[in-house]
């Protein structure tokens, strides 16, 4: 059965710094891997796609690798800023548009 | 654009009773799914539609119903609420069960059921 741990599961910085999420699944047979940016009391956004095939992607000050024989991803946020304050969940995409759920990472950056 | 629309944010359930969550989605997506977000947990799947007519089940399927008259729509049903069930559910939807696409959510649902 697929599991995926996000660590840490909290953080706080401070306004600029550059900051790394963790995500770790156990089964390497996946189809994609989403991140999912969710705001407190809010619906969950799309912040970025990896398909199986890809190693990284890029969208702004955003970047998604992706290491599925070590079963691992990152989300790197450059320069981070207040409004970047939010729970950013890690999905991993089985066959079939059906994902299983990180528990999230909590962030905090402070002006 | 609307995206996926759900109906109602907030509710608040006597145990026993019943209830339909509502969820739309106008972006003529073949797959649907619905899931559950509980405290220290991931979101987990109920069930899941590869379109109009076909459902199937997810992780946590028990306690609901589903069904997919329409390509638009897919409700969830709990049939007798139970405080376990209280939780947040979100519906997502995606172009195609069988193409690995981007999945959008709907701002979910507050259920309380006391």
């Amino acid at each position: 059965k697929q599991e995926v741990t996000q660590i840490p599961a909290a953080l706080s910085v401070p306004e600029g710094e550059n900051l790394v999420l963790n995500c770790s699944f156990t089964d390497s047979a996946i189809y994609n891997l989403q991140w999912f940016r969710q705001d407190p009391g809010k619906g969950l956004t799309s912040l970025l796609l990896i398909q199986s095939s890809q190693r990284e992607q890029t969208s702004g000050r955003l970047n998604a690798s992706l290491d599925k024989s070590s079963g691992r991803s990152t989300l790197y946020i450059a320069a981070s800023q207040p409004g970047d304050s939010a729970t950013y969940l890690c999905a991993v995409g089985l066959y079939g548009q059906n994902f299983v759920f990180g528990p999230g990472t909590r962030l905090s950056v402070l002006p | 654009n609307a995206g996926v629309t759900q109906t109602p944010k907030f509710q608040v359930l006597k145990t026993g009773q019943s209830m339909t969550l509502q969820c739309a989605q106008d972006m003529n997506h073949e797959y649907m799914s619905w899931y559950r977000q509980d405290p220290g947990m991931g979101l987990r799947l109920i069930h899941y539609s590869v379109g109009a007519g076909i459902t199937d089940q997810g992780e946590v399927p028990n306690g609901y119903n589903v069904s997919r008259s329409t390509t638009e729509d897919f409700p969830l049903r709990l049939l007798s609420a139970a405080p376990s069930q209280t939780s947040v559910y979100f519906c997502a939807s995606s172009s195609s069960f069988g193409v690995s696409t981007e999945a959008f959510f709907g701002q979910g649902t507050r259920l309380t059921v006391v």
